[in-house]
């Protein structure tokens, strides 16, 4: 089984501030796959295939990264962005989730 | 629009069954992958099941492998799960969620509103 482990756990940002969220994988993984799920609310696809933006993602947003290491960067923090985070593999079975990243705003 | 609407969840016993369904609509249901994935309370995300377009393949992770049954319904375009010896660290939410998958990778692009599944006695 892949484990998937974010870093960090908990962070704030104040609006306008840059956020990197990263996403370590025990094994080598073809793509990361990120969503972001807000309070009370279903998990919403954010990021997929690494680097490609969901509908109706910001461009504020990016993802990058390869082998075992992936990132999720905000350019600009806004209110909005507030909300957990999660990492996913789907390269191999069983498909595996991070724990996730609670973005906090400051 | 893409639309996935669980029900069946409820408060069951451990060891009982319960199946939960998913409709969905909005897209072609027979041409995706769906899945099933689960979230306790206040803890994360967990992956349950993937079943394929056909219904042919279908996909679990050790903690629920031999309990759990994914399958579907392309004419009525239904997901379903059947949940059987349940335990009391099987409560969760259940989302049903479409599933995009190809050799490479999978990933889940729509979810449904989840549905609650509590077990206790």
């Amino acid at each position: 089984e892949i484990v998937l482990t974010q870093s960090p756990t908990t962070m704030a940002a104040s609006p306008g501030e840059k956020v990197t969220l990263t996403c370590r994988a025990s094994s080598s993984v073809s793509y990361m796959h990120w969503y972001q799920q807000r309070s009370g609310a279903s998990p919403k696809l954010w990021i997929y295939e690494t680097s490609k933006l969901a509908s109706g993602v910001p461009n504020r947003f990016s993802g990058s990264g390869s082998g075992t290491s992936y990132s999720l960067t905000i350019n600009s923090m806004e209110t909005e962005d507030a909300a957990t985070y999660y990492c996913q593999q789907g390269s191999s079975y069983p498909n595996t989730f991070g724990a996730g990243t609670k973005l906090e705003l400051k | 629009e893409v639309q996935l609407v669980e029900s069946g969840g409820g408060l069951v016993q451990p060891g009982r069954s319960l199946k939960l369904s998913c409709a969905a609509s909005g897209f072609t249901f027979s041409n995706y992958y769906m899945a099933w994935v689960r979230q306790a309370p206040k803890k994360g995300l967990e992956w349950v099941a993937t079943i394929s377009t056909s219904g042919s393949r279908t996909y679990y992770p050790d903690s629920v492998k031999g309990r759990f049954t994914i399958s579907r319904d392309n004419a009525k375009s239904s997901l379903y799960l059947q949940m059987n010896s349940l335990k009391s660290e099987d409560t969760a939410t259940y989302y049903c969620a479409r599933s995009h998958y190809y050799s490479a990778t999978g990933y889940f692009d729509y979810w449904g509103q989840g549905v609650m599944v509590t077990v206790s006695s």
